[in-house]
């Protein structure tokens, strides 16, 4: 139970084009999703939290309008990232499941290359 | 501001050995600190998590300590086998209850 798929898992885009990367809960419903960018060799930066029927809050330093978020169903979220640049090349992971971190579920991530 | 950070960026251990891997934090206020073990182009995996108000919690191979005197936590492996090789994370939760990751350590393990 409680398995998270990402699509695609590789994309590799020109720069200025929109890319649309999505999130599903297979076995569950999520209320809340997390979504997360993790460049080579560092971290993961919690970009947004993504609330089913509501408005994303995004963290701060990230745009909102170019990161567009989606989270139209229980068991789907969307991220756009929107005319991309190289700079946005990175692996992006969401998570899926409640707002409380034990009950957070994460995806195998998507690897978005700009050229 | 919150930050979570890791001593050594890679650590490399004999197959069989125990693994000790550390963690710095910031944050006292988190209620809890997680560690995550992320494989090559995958997402992380949940290890283990430990309350603000314990100092030590088992699992299966796996403790994590905690000592809050010093920020410190810390994760280890016992009797490391090659598919503990990852990247660690540790992880504490902020006031909102979202996941603050530290910068990770490599894990390799040698034959």
């Amino acid at each position: 139970g409680a398995v998270v798929s990402q699509h695609p898992s590789r994309v590799i885009c020109k720069s200025g084009t929109s890319v649309k990367i999505e999130c599903r809960s297979l076995d569950f419903q999520a209320t809340t999703m997390f979504w997360y960018r993790q460049f080579p060799k560092k971290s993961l930066m919690l970009m947004a939290t993504s609330n089913e029927g509501s408005k994303a809050t995004y963290e701060q330093g990230v745009e909102k309008d170019k990161f567009l978020i989606n989270h139209a169903s229980l068991t789907l979220s969307t991220l756009t990232v929107t005319s991309a640049h190289p700079e946005d090349s990175s692996f992006y992971i969401c998570s899926a499941g409640t707002r409380r971190y034990n009950e957070q579920f994460f995806g195998p991530g998507t690897r978005l290359t700009v050229l | 501001g919150e930050s979570v950070g890791l001593h050594l960026p890679t650590l490399s251990v004999q197959e069989g050995d125990n693994s000790i891997i550390n963690c710095a934090y910031s944050n006292s206020a988190s209620d809890y600190f997680i560690w995550y073990k992320q494989e090559s182009g995958k997402g992380p995996q949940f290890i283990i998590d430990i309350r603000s108000n314990m100092d030590k919690r088992q699992g299966q191979r796996v403790t994590v300590l905690l000592n809050k005197t010093v920020k410190h936590l810390s994760l280890q492996i016992a009797a490391t086998q090659p598919g503990d090789s990852a990247v660690y994370f540790c992880a504490q939760t902020n006031r909102d209850d979202k996941i603050i990751f530290g910068k990770g350590t490599r894990l390799h393990i040698l034959p």
